[in-house]
């Protein structure tokens, strides 16, 4: 799997945008980018994934640079319920049903 | 209604003992998932179960046995207990494909005496 560079930790005031980095410089065509965040004591969640477009959903934003070699994931107003470890990982498209596999992630934290 | 549970949610046993944990998912999956996170807090994949046919073994030791009896679960059964095995394991499943999300459970913190 290619492998993602996430920066150790960050830090966010509540109610401000929380943009969240990772390289990817070795991504292949078939990588799809996907997030996933774990909350204190609690198991992964998925957030949002996306090939090259960006995406948006209820949770979160995803800005993909055009060269796929980076992508931004983007909280809007961070509560203090975002305080999380987030998760970059490429999953390959010809690999169907395989397991994600997880970095150390950056460790979020927001202050009120 | 809970989509991934797993039973017990902490386990505190000693050295040598067997254990299980058990995980059911609700979710109609195909594929389900062991994952154990240590004190470091690094997630690492053991196990993957699709159609109760094991496609996944990352290096892990024979002493943990993944058993399916059903679609719906995924029970990891642990020989010979070492303190190296004390972590918290997190049961996933998902639908097949590159973009189906895994869904996890919260987790059994299990910790060996």
């Amino acid at each position: 799997d290619a492998k993602t560079t996430q920066p150790n930790s960050m830090e966010s005031n509540e109610e401000e945008p929380v943009h969240l980095p990772c390289n990817h410089s070795t991504i292949s065509g078939t990588d799809y980018i996907h997030w996933y965040r774990q909350l204190p004591s609690q198991g992964p969640e998925y957030v949002i994934h996306g090939l090259t477009s960006n995406v948006n959903n209820r949770m979160a934003s995803l800005a993909i640079a055009e060269d796929r070699k980076s992508s931004t994931l983007i909280l809007h107003r961070a509560t203090l319920r975002d305080a999380a470890v987030y998760y970059c990982i490429l999953r390959d498209k010809n690999q169907a049903g395989t397991a994600l596999i997880f970095g150390k992630g950056t460790t979020l934290s927001v202050s009120s | 209604d809970t989509a991934v549970s797993q039973t017990p949610k902490y386990l505190v046993t000693q050295m040598g003992n067997d254990k299980s944990i058990k995980c059911e998912q609700n979710l109609g999956h195909d594929t389900m998932y062991w994952y154990k996170q240590d004190s470091k807090k690094f997630l690492k994949i053991m196990f993957s179960y699709n159609n109760k046919e094991l496609i996944i073994n990352e290096t892990v030791p024979n002493r943990f046995s993944p058993k399916s009896p059903d679609k719906a679960h995924l029970n990891l059964h642990i020989n010979s207990l070492e303190l190296g095995d004390s972590a918290v394991y997190f049961c996933a499943s998902s639908l097949p494909g590159h973009n189906s999300p895994l869904h996890f459970g919260n987790g059994t913190r299990l910790t060996v005496t």
